[in-house]
């Protein structure tokens, strides 16, 4: 069945520096990718997501890119600041036909410590 | 306050003992989905619905039922609960499915 592969699960950067999270999904039917920052003891909110027709998306220190052939997209996160310290989760949507199937498979997620 | 609300916020049970957890949105939105979160797995779907009297199964429906009889209502059941689906679940609601999530505060199930 489909699946995506998130790595690594646990991330420890020192702040100012730059984190960069990767997944990989195996339904090349996918064509909406979001990306979920989770604190503790939250629900998760959206961060940016990337449709299949681009290729990088930005917004402020956070960019996501897209390679469709090769099947993996990645968070990058730049300038790390303490606040950023969180779960994050990647999710690929399948896309049969002309519409979403509303399937929402989710990566098994990243540990993100931004050490000040 | 645009919202997706779950009840009830903390639940232990017992194995076999039925139990319901409700979500409710109040966005006017179609889709709205079930996910249980455990370590190191991630978030799985178990059940999905697009719009009223249309719902479909995720990656890990074993167990769980739903219903979707008005719009803004979206309730799970365990019928015969068991221990491994001991979990902290979230409900949520977007539209178009293809569109960021609104996600409930979540329910931490303990089933002993």
């Amino acid at each position: 069945g489909e699946n995506v592969e998130q790595h690594p699960s646990t991330l420890s950067v020192q702040e100012g520096d730059s984190a960069v999270i990767k997944c990989t999904y195996s339904d090349s039917a996918s064509n909406y990718f979001p990306w979920y920052k989770q604190e503790l003891g939250k629900r998760p909110q959206l961060i940016i997501d990337i449709r299949s027709n681009v290729g990088e998306k930005k917004d402020q220190r956070i960019a996501v890119t897209l390679n469709k052939t090769a099947k993996h997209f990645s968070l990058h996160i730049t300038e790390t600041q303490p606040e950023d310290s969180a779960v994050y989760f990647c999710a690929a949507s399948p896309l049969y036909g002309s519409s979403n199937t509303g399937k929402l498979i989710f990566g098994q997620g990243t540990t993100l410590q931004v050490k000040p | 306050e645009a919202q997706v609300t779950q009840n009830p916020r903390y639940l232990i049970t017992v194995t076999g003992k039925k139990l319901t957890v409700t979500c409710s949105q109040n966005m006017n939105h179609e889709y709205m989905s079930w996910y249980r979160q455990d370590p190191g797995l991630g978030l799985r779907q178990i059940y999905y619905s697009m719009n009223v009297e249309v719902t479909d199964k995720g990656d890990v429906p074993e167990g769980y039922k739903v219903s979707r009889k008005e719009k803004r209502n979206f309730p799970l059941i365990l019928e015969s609960p068991s221990p491994n689906q001991t979990s902290l679940y979230f409900c949520a609601s977007s539209f178009p499915p293809e569109s960021p999530l609104h996600f409930g505060n979540g329910t931490r199930l303990t089933v002993t």
